[in-house]
């Protein structure tokens, strides 16, 4: 069966740390991946896409990598600040870049502490 | 980037009564919009793909004559619970697609919680 898996559980992190939060899927062959942000009551904010060509994709403290052989991103938030803390989604195109349909993983939680 | 808005942001209906939900693109227009449904600490699930001047394309599951879409202009998707239930209390959000780059933007939502 198809799946897109994220840690369920909420990662705490010390203020100025990394923070690195893993996606997984199976049975999908994306030809990108995005990630969001969303608090809590507000709709996802889009924050970074990488294609299935592209190994990695920085945007100011943010970073994501994608191997299409292990089946994974990573996101990676650099020194991490208190206002980091929400709901990060990793989201693929289930169609293989056939339109613009999104599948969701169940997000990961994080909690940067001061 | 991109808005887009959502009337109403919270609503609370009585069993059997209809909702209507708006999506709007503010400054783009969007050929595709598309909406989501989130439960408490789940991720989104998408319901539909609604595309402007066709039919609503519905997910496996989801009622086509219980959420009625309708995505009259290119700015403008509305979704209409009928004959709500308690089981449909949830966070209805939807998103627009801005061409030509295709990139997604999310609304705010709407809470729907049903009596």
């Amino acid at each position: 069966s198809q799946k897109i898996e994220q840690n369920s559980e909420a990662l705490n992190i010390q203020e100025g740390k990394t923070a690195t939060l893993t996606c997984n899927y199976t049975n999908y062959s994306p030809a990108y991946l995005q990630w969001y942000r969303q608090d809590p009551g507000r709709g996802p904010v889009f924050l970074l896409l990488i294609r299935e060509n592209e190994k990695e994709k920085r945007k100011e403290r943010l970073k994501v990598t994608f191997d299409t052989t292990l089946k994974q991103s990573l996101f990676h938030i650099t020194a991490s600040q208190p206002a980091d803390s929400a709901t990060y989604l990793c989201a693929l195109d289930p169609l293989g870049a056939a339109g613009n349909k999104l599948t969701f993983g169940g997000g990961t939680r994080v909690l940067v502490k001061p | 980037g991109a808005v887009v808005s959502q009337h109403p942001s919270w609503v609370i209906c009585k069993s059997g009564t209809s909702v209507k939900i708006e999506c709007r693109s503010l400054d783009f227009q969007a050929t595709t919009m598309f909406w989501y449904r989130q439960f408490p600490k789940q991720s989104l699930m998408l319901m539909a793909t609604s595309n402007e001047g066709s039919k609503a394309t519905y997910e496996q599951g989801v009622e086509k004559d219980k959420f009625l879409i309708n995505h009259a202009s290119l700015t403008l998707s509305t979704l209409t619970v009928t004959s709500a239930h308690p089981e449909d209390s949830s966070f209805y959000i939807c998103s627009g697609v801005q061409p030509p780059v295709n990139e997604q933007f999310f609304g705010p939502g709407t809470r729907l919680t049903v009596l």
